[in-house]
């Protein structure tokens, strides 16, 4: 079973703040994502990254920042939050099994910017 | 423009019955295909996968069927038990960095 952590679970904080999201997995993988995911939609990748100093933007365009300079550690942070960023981020890895693609996703972060 | 799309947004069937679920895609590249279910307030657990060169795969009471030249696969869960209500999502990946394009999520409610 994945062993992937997402703190804080619940964050209630005002417009204009800085926010750290944190994800850190226990499994050596190497790829590791961000996703967002709003009630009733899909989920929107937002960032990945296959390994230590390697990041990369995904579909949906975020005004988030990323950076991995750990392998077990891939922070996500929104220097100023504001309304529209109210949602739920969800960290994933997966190990680099060229013919597998299962990811193993943490309990995620419900954020609610004021 | 979606790839993945899940177009029953729920469904509800009875406790032993079997649940059906639907996932249609448009990307002919994609060539692996898997299902995950999602509690509240909780991320995504992995359920089940299928890559192209199968149209079946089997794991205890579930199966996905996948059927290349209708773009199209789908989920059994049989028999439905109430543990298994929850938001099912199919995902798709076509590129060996293995990203995932999810669909929107069918909720599935089992009932007594």
């Amino acid at each position: 079973e994945a062993d992937i952590y997402q703190t804080p679970r619940y964050l209630v904080i005002g417009t204009g703040k800085k926010i750290t999201l944190e994800c850190s997995q226990t499994m050596g993988h190497d790829k590791m994502y961000w996703y967002q995911q709003d009630p009733g939609m899909e989920l929107h990748l937002i960032h990945y990254s296959y390994g230590v100093n390697s990041t990369e933007k995904g579909d949906l365009s975020s005004e988030s920042t990323v950076s991995r300079i750990r392998t077990e550690h891939f922070p996500l942070t929104l220097e100023s939050a504001r309304p529209s960023h109210t949602s739920q981020y969800l960290c994933a890895s997966s190990p680099n099994l060229p013919t597998r693609h299962e990811q193993f996703f943490g309990p995620g972060t419900r954020l609610t910017v004021l | 423009d979606q790839q993945v799309k899940q177009n029953s947004p729920s469904l509800s069937v009875q406790e032993g019955r079997i649940s059906i679920l639907n996932c249609d895609y448009t990307n002919s590249m994609f060539d692996y295909f898997l299902w995950y279910k999602k509690y509240p307030a909780e991320g995504p657990t992995f359920l089940i996968s299928i890559s192209s060169i199968k149209d079946k795969n089997e794991d205890g009471r579930f199966t996905v069927f996948l059927n290349k030249s209708a773009k199209h696969l789908s989920l059994h869960i049989v028999p439905s038990q109430p543990g298994d209500s929850a938001v099912y999502f199919c995902a798709a990946s076509g590129d060996s960095w293995g990203k995932l394009q999810f669909g929107s999520g069918t909720q599935v409610v089992v009932t007594p």
